[in-house]
């Protein structure tokens, strides 16, 4: 079955620096992938998708890149802020016969002022 | 436009009692999906419905959990018989579209916050 991984449980970095989450996965041929993030207590909330055939997709201070021979994803928040501390989520969808988004176990962000 | 919606927020059964847990997808969206959150895990999915229809129910526990999608009214995840380890925090996401032909993100409810005493 898919495998998901995200680096290290938890991250902590110094206000302003650039916080840089990894997401791997095994057994699995996404045709998708999604970064959601989550704060303590809620569901969590989308903020980027990027397909399987793009490279690198960005929003405001957010980017994100997708290789597919490495099988891995790299999420990148610039200037960070202490607002931006929560759990992110790597979810992969769209692979054969997949009616649903596989989660990865999140990796905590904690920004320091 | 109001978002995904779930009730209750927090629920106490003690075991052998039933869950009943509700969720109204966003307006415009016929994709319900079902995951499960236990502590220090991802989330899981459960169960995957359309109006009247479940379409894929591979992450279901095969007895004492069943899900509804009925014509008129909410989303329904029922669990009978709760035991300790259903305690969980149960999300409801909805898309307008199948997530198997088509990328799009999908928008996640609060949660109901299941505590099986």
């Amino acid at each position: 079955s898919q495998k998901i991984e995200q680096n290290s449980e938890a991250l902590n970095i110094q206000e302003g620096k650039t916080a840089t989450l990894t997401c791997n996965y095994t057994n699995y041929s996404p045709a998708y992938l999604q970064w959601y993030r989550q704060d303590p207590g809620r569901g969590p909330v989308f903020l980027l998708l990027i397909r399987e055939n793009e490279k690198e997709k960005r929003k405001e201070r957010l980017k994100v890149t997708f290789d597919t021979t490495l099988k891995q994803s790299l999420f990148h928040i610039t200037a960070s802020q202490p607002a931006d501390s929560a759990t992110y989520l790597c979810a992969l969808g769209g692979g054969t016969g997949a009616n649903n988004l596989f989660f990865g176990t999140g990796t905590r962000l904690t920004v320091i002022p | 436009n109001a978002g995904v919606m779930q009730n209750p927020r927090h629920l106490v059964r003690r075991r052998g009692q039933e869950a009943r847990l509700r969720c109204s997808p966003m307006k415009g969206h016929s994709h319900v999906y079902w995951y499960r959150q236990l502590p220090e895990e991802g989330l899981k999915f459960m169960v995957y419905l359309q109006k009247e229809n479940i379409i894929d129910e591979s992450g279901m526990p095969k007895e004492r959990f069943s899900a509804e999608f009925p014509k008129e009214g909410p989303s329904i995840l029922r669990i009978q018989q709760v035991v300790r380890g259903d305690s969980a925090a149960y999300f409801c996401a909805s898309s307008p579209v199948n997530l198997r032909s088509s990328s799009y993100e999908q928008y996640f409810g609060p949660g109901t916050r299941l505590t099986v005493t």
